[in-house]
């Protein structure tokens, strides 16, 4: 199975502050790789794909960025809205997996 | 809007059996694959397998194989997952997810609501 790790396991930050979320993968992904927001009480919700293309409707201040095993989701501007758990997955290989996620709490 | 409702809670006694449900609505459910992914409170996110309706092909992560059944039924659009003999450990929240692409290696949008399920005596 290929492994995912993230990094911070949590992290707080103040509105208008720039987050960065890091994802790594045990072996080579490609760009097969998406990022997911879960609020408390709430299914994931997809962000990211192909590690760099945002899904309608997310929000522009959202980026991805990376290839192979190393990859980063980036928030420019935080907004209240935006506190929850991250999570990466690869879905390059069967079966599929998902980072530990990344608990972002804003201040 | 694509849509994927899934059956209510469930409390259930440790050995006891089990089934719940995944209807999907407003895309066609034999084009794209459903995937059940398993969440302890409080934990991260495990993918459980997935399944083609149109043909039923299903696809097991080897670390629940043998402990759970993905089926569907594609004449009422609703995928199931089962449970034969459940145990404590089993208590979790299952959500179900459509492939975003058609292929068996994608991304999942969108999610089911979840279904918890709670094992104990």
């Amino acid at each position: 199975d290929i492994q995912m790790t993230q990094s911070p396991s949590s992290l707080s930050a103040s509105v208008g502050d720039r987050v960065t979320i890091t994802c790594r993968a045990s072996q080579g992904i490609n760009t097969w790789l998406a990022w997911y927001q879960q609020k408390p009480g709430k299914a994931p919700k997809s962000l990211i794909y192909s590690a760099s293309y945002l899904q309608s409707g997310v929000p522009s201040r959202f980026s991805g960025g990376g290839s192979g095993t190393d990859f980063t989701l980036t928030i420019s501007s935080l907004q209240p809205e935006d506190f929850g758990t991250y999570y990466c997955q690869q879905y390059q290989t069967l079966p599929l997996t998902f980072g530990p996620g990344t608990r972002l709490d804003v201040k | 809007e694509v849509q994927l409702v899934q059956s209510g809670a469930e409390v259930k006694n440790p050995g006891e059996s089990l089934k719940i449900s995944c209807t999907a609505s407003g895309y066609i459910f034999t084009n794209y694959w459903i995937a059940w992914v398993r969440q302890v409170p409080g934990k991260g996110l495990e993918w459980l397998g997935i399944i083609f309706p149109r043909d039923s092909d299903t696809k097991y992560n080897p670390s629940f194989q043998g402990q759970v059944t993905i089926s569907a039924d594609k004449s009422i659009n609703t995928a199931y997952l089962q449970w034969s003999s459940l145990k404590a450990s089993d208590t979790a929240i299952y959500f179900c997810a459509r492939s975003f692409s058609y292929s068996s290696l994608s991304l999942y949008d969108p999610w089911g609501q979840g279904t918890l399920v709670s094992v104990s005596s």
